[in-house]
């Protein structure tokens, strides 16, 4: 089973500050998925990142894929109350199953 | 209008009961899917369908059976009822050519009392 582990597991912050989180494996995947999961909502598409060294920009965030493809991460920059959520990556594995990250949890606060 | 589509939202009810959740998709995508999340927001696909047969078929005890009656609709019927199958259960579609770009439902929240 491959395992994306995500870090840190929950991170409270100010509206203003600026954050990152983290998506590791040992193993190589052809592209990652990043989610993000509002409060009583299901996860919604953010990005697919697809080439080693990929950065792609959503307004505030910026998304990076690592060299090896091992790994990703989500940088936030002057966080806001609605970026309040769950953020999960997510490996799209053979037969259409994904696997997640174990999820990061990001709370703004004004 | 919501592109996925579940029923009921909440389920309270008690150990050994059986039952139904629903989900509709109106996205015309021919792959749909369950997924369960657990106390820990850990999520973990259950079932996918692809124009009505079935591709996944996770580790789900048997009391957990899929109905597809067309590429439209996915249901979940549960048999008896344990504590542990408390939870929130997550239906999704997407196109078979694009698995990872999934739609998900807002989410059924399951509590077995």
């Amino acid at each position: 089973t491959q395992l994306l582990e995500q870090s840190p597991q929950f991170l409270s912050i100010q509206e203003g500050e600026n954050l990152t989180v983290y998506c590791n494996s040992s193993s190589v995947f052809s592209s990652l998925q990043w989610y993000r999961q509002e409060p009583g909502e299901g996860p919604v598409l953010l990005v697919t990142v697809v080439t080693g060294g990929e950065v792609k920009k959503l307004k505030r965030l910026t998304f990076q894929f690592g060299d090896a493809r091992k790994d990703s991460s989500l940088h936030i920059t002057a966080a806001q109350p609605g970026d309040t959520g769950l953020y999960l990556c997510i490996y799209t594995g053979t037969a259409s199953k994904l696997t997640f990250g174990t999820g990061t949890r990001l709370q703004v606060t004004l | 209008d919501t592109a996925v589509s579940q029923t009921p939202k909440y389920l309270v009810t008690q150990m050994g009961n059986d039952k139904s959740i629903k989900c509709e998709q109106n996205l015309g995508h021919d792959t749909m899917y369950w997924y369960k999340q657990d106390s820990k927001k850990f999520l973990k696909i259950m079932f996918s369908y692809n124009n009505k047969e079935l591709i996944i078929n996770e580790t789900v005890p048997n009391r957990f059976s899929p109905k597809s009656p067309d590429k439209a609709h996915l249901n979940l019927h549960i048999n008896s009822l344990e504590l542990g199958d408390s939870a929130v259960y997550f239906c999704a579609s997407s196109y078979w050519a694009l698995k990872d770009i999934q739609y998900f439902g807002a989410g059924t929240r399951l509590s077995v009392l």
